[in-house]
């Protein structure tokens, strides 16, 4: 089974700041797909950003952004200017990208955020 | 709007007596599947299910069951319930297809005496 590790288990982050959670992840696969799912305290599971392993260019959106490193197999969150809504749990989750059934989840990074 | 639908959202019950969670889902995903969440372990997955009638296990499928006779539901029975199945669980479901997001429902909060 793939495995997906998350070396932070928390961060804080002054608001209006930058932060970044790292992942790392190891398979034998070429083909396969990245996730970062935030989990606020409500407990609903958000997807916040995807990343195909094919595509070299990092994906963004909005504030999130990753840094996809896939021969160092890590693939981190940036979340530039925090705010205070961000403050949960985030999850790296890899899947296989063609008979991918099953998304594999590291054990979460808990994001602070200071006023 | 577009969900997935998970009950109870929490759920306190004694050892061995049996339990179902229900799930649906109203986007007409093919995927569906149940994770737990452990403080210090992330998400695993227990069951998923490819499509109707078509189920297979995941990580952790000793002491469950599940079944998916309608494409929208797809439950989550504790046959008989240990401690050691205390956790938060999760129904996901997503579309087929390459690197389709999964759709996850509010989360179960279960804990077993």
């Amino acid at each position: 089974a793939q495995t997906v590790t998350q070396s932070q288990p928390e961060m804080s982050v002054q608001e209006a700041e930058t932060v970044t959670l790292s992942c790392t992840y190891d398979t034998s696969e070429s083909d396969y797909y990245l996730f970062w799912y935030k989990q606020p305290p409500s407990r609903q599971m958000i997807l916040v950003i995807r990343q195909e392993a094919y595509k070299q260019q990092n994906a963004t959106e909005n504030r999130f952004s990753v840094n996809f490193q896939k021969a160092a197999k890590s693939f981190s969150l940036k979340i530039s200017d925090s705010q205070l809504g961000d403050a949960a749990m985030y999850f790296c989750a890899y899947r296989r990208g063609d008979t991918g059934n099953q998304f594999y989840f590291g054990t979460g990074t808990s994001l602070t955020v200071i006023p | 709007e577009a969900q997935v639908t998970q009950n109870p959202r929490y759920l306190i019950t004694v050892t061995g007596k049996k339990l179902t969670v229900t799930c649906s889902q109203n986007m007409n995903h093919e995927y569906m599947s149940w994770y737990r969440q452990d403080p210090g372990l992330g998400l695993r997955q227990i069951y998923y299910s490819m499509n109707v009638e078509v189920t297979d296990k995941g990580d952790v499928p000793e002491g469950y069951k599940v079944s998916r006779k309608e494409k929208r539901n797809f439950p989550l029975i504790l046959e008989s319930p240990s401690p050691n199945q205390t956790s938060l669980y999760f129904c996901a479901s997503r579309l087929q297809g390459r690197g389709t997001e999964a759709f996850f429902g509010q989360g179960t909060r279960l804990t077993v005496v």
